[in-house]
């Protein structure tokens, strides 16, 4: 059963703390993505990866980091510099995009609440 | 960069009746236009897309519509059922951007009254 898979779907902290989220696919694409949505609100990309070990930010990059050690995983973690982290995380991933396969798949999300 | 405006924001729709969302883009080179519905709690699911190359696409009861002179894009849904209830966004890449991101409408929240 081939997808993106995201754990966990609800995951709370306490502020000052770092907190990783994951992404994992199958799919065996080259590019990985990492979104967050606030409610009622479109997507914004935070950071991006087309290869391993290369990822680039996006347009809200502060305070989260990331790392593509492998192909197939993606994690993010949301630092205690990151001003506002509750909000929903979307990975996302494509085929090849520096081939023109841009169609982007999501995952299911990670709900994220720090208190 | 690129910019994509979305609307309308919200629409109401009795079930049967059509619904029409549009999308505008800034950059002339974007080439790829995907269309996403997000249902509660969930991730954005890929509905159906167009390249620059093509002025219409249908999926059963949904089609897209491109016009590249004025940089306008539509999502035209028929025979609307209470499942289509959900979240859709729209979004554009531009052919030079050799990392495939996307920039997302802001959205429509689409309502089927039975």
């Amino acid at each position: 059963d081939g997808g993106i898979t995201q754990s966990p779907k609800y995951l709370f902290r306490k502020e000052g703390q770092n907190v990783t989220l994951s992404c994992e696919q199958n799919l065996n694409h080259d590019a990985m993505y990492w979104y967050r949505q606030d409610p009622g609100q479109g997507l914004r990309l935070i950071y991006y990866s087309q290869i391993v070990n290369d990822f680039q930010k996006g347009d809200i990059a502060e305070g989260y980091s990331v790392s593509r050690e492998k192909k197939e995983s993606f994690p993010l973690t949301v630092t205690s510099a990151q001003k506002n982290p509750t909000a929903f995380y979307l990975c996302a991933s494509s085929i090849s995009p520096s081939g023109g396969r841009v169609e982007q798949y999501f995952g299911p999300g990670t709900r994220l609440t720090v208190t | 960069g690129e910019n994509v405006e979305q609307h309308p924001s919200t629409l109401s729709v009795q079930e049967g009746d059509s619904a029409v969302i549009k999308c505008t883009y800034s950059d002339s080179a974007s080439n790829y236009f995907p269309w996403y519905k997000q249902e509660l709690g969930k991730g954005p699911q890929l509905i159906i897309d167009i390249r620059s190359n093509v002025g219409e696409k249908k999926d059963q009861r949904i089609a897209v519509t491109l016009n590249k002179t004025a940089k306008h894009f539509s999502l035209h849904i028929t025979e609307t059922q209470p499942e289509d209830s959900a979240v859709y966004f729209c979004a554009a890449v531009a052919r030079t951007d050799s990392w495939g991101k996307l920039q997302f409408g802001a959205g429509t929240q689409v309502v089927v009254t039975p």
